[in-house]
């Protein structure tokens, strides 16, 4: 069964500390994974995308690594800010054209 | 990149009423998808969209209850219809043009939501 696995669960960190977001996924065949953030009462906007043959893409304090073999990814942010605070979705799309598989996310906290 | 208009933003509403969820899009796409984003879950794909044809729907979603519209490639519609509490959920306009140019991995795109609580 694809499935798209997300810890923790929920995070509350401290402001300019680091964090650490991970994704499993089962999906196969497997066609690129997608890390996407939703703030509280918006759509879902894209950070970053890879395929299988990519194994790290930053988009500015963002930084999403995936490793097709064990078919986990994690997604870093660096030096968090209040802005940061939100939910975190892990999405994996199969072949093109077929529906994407999204985690459940997880919701960060950042704390002044 | 593709920019989504989805109204209305919010609302609440009397059960066994119907409300109809618009989404503009400001570029023809080939695809669009609408989702159910229930309270703690992720986004569960309601249906495909199709521009000229009825809708392709997943397995627990009717036609009945979830009727869409797709009058061309910039716009559709969502009802969710005869209403109940279990259908207060955030529902998502998504776009994604997966052969645009060729390109195989392009990204989705999604509309603010629309926040339903029925009562």
């Amino acid at each position: 069964k694809n499935q798209v696995e997300q810890s923790p669960q929920s995070l509350i960190i401290l402001e300019g500390k680091n964090c650490t977001l991970q994704c499993n996924y089962t999906v196969s065949p497997f066609s690129n994974l997608r890390w996407y953030k939703q703030d509280t009462g918006r759509g879902p906007v894209s950070l970053t995308i890879m395929t299988f043959s990519e194994n790290t893409k930053s988009n500015g304090r963002y930084t999403a690594t995936l490793d097709a073999d064990t078919k986990q990814s994690s997604l870093h942010i660096t030096a968090s800010q209040l802005s940061d605070s939100a939910s975190y979705i892990c999405v994996v799309s199969g072949t093109a054209g077929t529906a994407l598989i999204f985690g459940k996310g997880t919701t960060l906290s950042v704390s002044s | 990149s593709a920019v989504i208009s989805q109204k209305p933003s919010r609302d609440i509403c009397q059960r066994g009423t119907s409300l109809t969820i618009q989404c503009q899009v400001d570029s023809q796409v080939t695809m669009m998808f609408w989702y159910r984003q229930q309270p703690g879950q992720s986004l569960t794909l309601i249906a495909t969209a199709n521009q000229g044809s009825e809708a392709t729907y997943e397995s627990g979603f009717v036609i009945d209850k979830f009727p869409i519209s797709r009058p061309n490639l910039t716009f559709s519609t969502l009802t969710v219809s005869n209403m109940s509490p279990e259908d207060s959920s955030i529902y998502l306009c998504s776009v994604e043009d997966p052969w645009a140019g060729g390109r195989m991995n392009t990204e989705a795109f999604f509309g603010q939501g629309t926040r339903l609580t029925v009562v």
